[in-house]
């Protein structure tokens, strides 16, 4: 059983509205989670990392939240744009996982339209 | 700064073929490397860690094995090509536990 869930499995926006996608773990004990923006035929890239104690993080446009009470954590897209469109990918560490394993979900396909 | 380079991009093969990809990073040393596959819709699949030089861990029992030759080279092999191998491979590189994994572009592998 996959312990990363993500929702919506794809959307789609309007250039230059906001978005929110949802990160759901089971992954105990937890270390870190991390938002990864993969585009098409790429590698994925980090966007942001947050450890236990923090609950939000911003990069740019993009703004992570995070709530280890309850497991879950959301990637807001701020007035999105064309280049935004792209895969994104939730991924938990173990608190275990001495080498760094990660826990990965199956990612949001974000599409952006004019 | 650090970098790290996959090849090829792409790569045809037919079934029963051998199969071997390279991954290559700069500008550190010692790092964790990582081999994934990542099918359709799915997430990324851990196939291969390694701490150092011949140093490899298999997460899943498959038709594929991995070899660390120097410390910044990993490399991804088969003997005998499946249709199952058919997916998208990434190689990924970390430096202490905990930071980020950074990820090469990738290789996109067709078996016909």
């Amino acid at each position: 059983k996959n312990q990363v869930e993500q929702s919506p499995q794809s959307l789609i926006i309007l250039e230059g509205k906001n978005c929110t996608l949802q990160c759901n773990y089971t992954v105990s004990p937890f270390s870190n989670l991390r938002w990864y923006k993969q585009d098409t035929g790429r590698g994925p890239v980090s966007l942001t990392i947050m450890t236990f104690s923090e609950n939000t993080k911003s990069n740019g446009r993009y703004t992570a939240t995070l709530d280890a009470d309850t497991k879950q954590s959301s990637l807001h897209i701020t007035a999105s744009q064309l280049s935004d469109s792209a895969s994104y990918i939730c991924v938990v560490t173990g608190a275990t996982d001495s080498w760094g394993k990660l826990q990965f979900g199956a990612g949001t396909q974000v599409v952006v339209t004019p | 700064s650090q970098t790290i380079h996959q090849w090829p991009a792409t790569l045809v093969q037919p079934v029963g073929s051998p199969l071997s990809l390279e991954c290559t990073v700069e500008g550190t040393s010692n790092p964790n490397l990582y081999w994934y596959r990542q099918a359709a819709g799915r997430g990324l699949q851990l196939l291969f860690y390694s701490v150092g030089i011949g140093q490899i861990s298999s997460e899943v029992p498959q038709n594929l094995s991995a070899s660390r030759p120097q410390d910044r080279q990993f490399i991804l092999s088969s003997k005998k090509l499946l249709l199952s191998d058919s997916g998208f491979y990434l190689c990924a590189w970390s430096g202490r536990v905990g930071q980020p994994q950074h990820f090469g572009d990738g290789t996109r592998l067709s078996i016909l």
